[in-house]
């Protein structure tokens, strides 16, 4: 059984840098591409980027001066880190698996940037 | 960046009723490499058709997508209680990967 946990901050400070990681249970993070999609409050569902198993990253061209996705196989973990971040950056924040369609999906988290 | 606009905004049907839910992108969807989702409130979206007609694992045959190019639909022959929640239409042909605004299907 697949699982992905997301975790971090809840509150960040505008400005600041957003970091976010995915913790993956039930198969091996290095055999699959992953995804960071994020939901603001009440809105829909916005594509961040993907990174594949080669190691190699595409993100929206909107967020990409931003953005960056990294994996760590030790840890099974996929991370976010969005730098500069506004309100506008306030959302849920999932992680999933693939870099297409998503049939795993963490249950997502809340970040608000307020100061 | 292709643009999907899903139409209507808001589906008022009841349990029983056919629901249809239009995508429509602004350019071609490559090798029909498009997904709908449904979501609930507080949960994460699930993956209900991927290919634009693909049915994923365990999703009901009530469920079916259909459509190419740039007009795709997303039809559930008889709703459900359970199927009041919100569709999203997703593309993958193309990067950037983008979604549709959502559809509501809400109970009249």
């Amino acid at each position: 059984q697949v699982q992905l946990q997301e975790s971090g901050p809840g509150l960040v400070k505008p400005s600041e840098t957003l970091s976010l990681t995915c913790t993956v249970s039930g198969g091996s993070i290095s055999s699959y591409h992953w995804s960071w999609i994020r939901q603001p409050p009440g809105k829909g569902l916005e594509w961040i980027g993907s990174i594949y198993n080669s190691g190699s990253t595409n993100y929206n061209p909107s967020l990409k001066s931003r953005v960056t996705i990294s994996v760590d196989t030790s840890k099974n973990q996929v991370s976010l880190k969005l730098s500069s971040v506004t309100a506008a950056d306030t959302a849920v924040y999932y992680c999933a698996r693939g870099s297409g369609y998503y049939i795993y999906w963490g249950q997502g988290t809340l970040v608000t940037v307020s100061s | 960046e292709i643009v999907l606009t899903q139409s209507p905004g808001t589906l008022s049907l009841s349990p029983g009723e056919r629901a249809t839910l239009s995508c429509r992108a602004s350019q071609s969807v490559s090798s029909s490499y498009l997904a709908w989702y449904q979501q609930k409130p507080g949960q994460a979206p699930r993956l209900l058709i991927y290919g634009a007609s693909g049915r994923a694992t365990g999703i009901p045959d009530r469920f079916s997508g259909s459509g190419s190019g740039t007009d795709f639909t997303l039809t559930i022959s008889r709703l459900e209680p359970e199927d009041f929640a919100v569709y999203y239409c997703q593309q993958y042909g193309s990067s950037p990967l983008t979604f549709g605004q959502g559809t509501k299907v809400e109970i009249k």
